[in-house]
């Protein structure tokens, strides 16, 4: 079973600014995918990023990268000269394995909600 | 090409009535998965299927609630004689056959039970 651990409820940041939104998980599964989804007030659930835990580079994607601690289970997404389409419900998801492999499912966690402050 | 496609966005119905979801999954997808989302949580796991299979329904609902995916038409998730803790936005996904994919989602449908 996989669990996902978001700390932080609510999050802030002013435009332009720099922001980073906290993840760690729990899995006794060695290959895995690590995602963050964005929500914005559309409800929408858009792939903001992924990262694959064989993988010890950190995913980067525009303004949006991940400081991805295999040893420490922690997947924090780092957003970069924030802007105000960025405000939306963040959440961070594993996945047991490659997505589209029998046994599939994301497990998501609770979500951050973050505000840009123009 | 089309993303996953739900319908309808919005459907209200009353306490003990049926309500059927519909997903279109993107084109040359042949995984789709249903979510759920309660108020103010995150998305939780309901099912996965293929084409006229259920490969995992484990987070299913044991009563009121199915699912199918068949060979032709989209998928659909059946909710009968709705509760209103039925209310929910259900989220459709989908991947394309292969390992190492990313999972697309739709735009969610909302189910308003009064």
């Amino acid at each position: 079973a996989q669990t996902v651990t978001q700390s932080q409820p609510e999050m802030s940041v002013q435009e332009a600014e720099t922001v980073t939104l906290s993840c760690t998980y729990d899995t006794s599964e060695s290959d895995y995918y690590l995602f963050w989804y964005k929500q914005p007030p559309s409800r929408q659930m858009i792939l903001v990023i992924r990262q694959e835990a064989y993988k010890q580079q950190n995913a980067t994607e525009n303004r949006f990268s991940v400081n991805f601690q295999k040893a420490a289970k922690s997947f924090s997404l780092k957003i970069s000269d924030s802007q105000l389409g960025d405000a939306a419900m963040y959440f961070c998801a594993i996945h047991p394995g490659p997505p589209g492999t029998s046994g599939s499912r994301l497990t998501f966690g609770e979500g951050t909600q973050l505000t840009v402050n123009p | 090409n089309a993303g996953v496609m739900q319908n309808p966005r919005h459907l209200v119905r009353r306490r003990g009535q049926e309500a059927r979801l519909r997903c279109s999954p993107m084109k040359g997808h042949s995984h789709v998965y249903w979510y759920r989302q309660l108020p103010e949580e995150g998305l939780k796991f309901m099912v996965y299927l293929q084409k006229e299979n259920i490969i995992d329904e484990s987070g299913m609902p044991k009563e009121r609630f199915s699912a199918e995916f068949p060979k032709e038409g989209p998928s659909i998730l059946r909710i009968q004689q709705v509760v209103r803790g039925d209310s929910a936005a259900y989220f459709c996904a989908s991947s394309p056959t292969g390992s190492g994919n990313t999972i697309y989602f739709g735009e969610g449908s909302w189910l308003t039970v009064v």
